[in-house]
């Protein structure tokens, strides 16, 4: 139990459906992320929010949309998706987003939620 | 660019030490990262390394060497329940400051 937790574990959906991800955190964290893991694949950032703001959007398809309420909450709308799009969907938080500042990784050691198995039929 | 590489499979027996390798190239650093997942569930924390050098966790060890963009994850004593997959993870910093992931090793022991 890492403090991460999403719902749903598993979805099924077709590609005119819409449907969204949730991610909350326990930890008191301000930074919040979106990844997507294929097999055969590393982890691929898609968003990331610090302090409810996003600072980073990795030329992810518009069909995908990020929401963060506040800091414990994270979202991923989906809407019309296509089957590649079938993966597994992690969220992760962590104290500080990178600052760019040496020396301050120990404090964006990110912690994963259980993630959210996606099948685009 | 950036690249992370480390081999996709593993195998090894229980009881034994495996050493899983990472080599990276990124235009910046700020600290490495190993993570492991089990199949089917989120990747958990293992270990960080940003100064040169073995970090010791119990059974685990992570080695890092920043002048040869290589670092190492030791693993002692297997047991059934490390077999898994492991992830190294560099941290950048500046215009590079996100997680880039490798595409993980398997690991199986063998009884």
């Amino acid at each position: 139990e890492t403090g991460v937790t999403q719902t749903p574990r598993h979805l099924v959906m077709g590609m005119t459906n819409k449907k969204s991800l949730k991610c909350e955190q326990h930890l008191g964290h301000n930074a919040m992320y979106w990844y997507k893991q294929s097999a055969k694949k590393p982890l691929e950032l898609m968003f990331v929010y610090s302090l409810e703001e996003r600072v980073e959007n990795n030329s992810v398809p518009s069909r995908f949309s990020p929401e963060c309420p506040n800091s414990s909450h994270l979202f991923l709308h989906l809407h019309t998706l296509q089957p590649e799009d079938s993966a597994l969907y992690l969220c992760a938080s962590s104290q500080d987003w990178p600052s760019g500042l040496a020396g301050g990784g120990l404090e964006e050691t990110q912690y994963f939620g259980p993630g959210t198995r996606l099948l685009v039929l | 660019g950036q690249n992370i590489d480390q081999p996709t499979e593993m195998t090894a027996t229980e009881g034994a030490i495996v050493q899983i390798n990472c080599t990276y190239q990124t235009s910046g650093f700020n600290g490495l990262f190993w993570y492991q997942q089990h199949a089917g569930e989120a990747p958990t924390f293992l270990s960080y390394n940003v100064l040169d050098g073995l970090e010791e966790k119990g059974r685990f060890s992570s080695f890092l060497s920043r002048s040869k963009g290589y670092s190492y994850l030791l693993l002692k004593e297997l047991q059934m329940k490390d077999s898994a997959s492991y992830l190294c993870a560099v941290l950048g910093f500046y215009n590079t400051d996100k997680l880039i992931f490798g595409t993980g090793t398997r690991l199986q022991v063998f009884p």
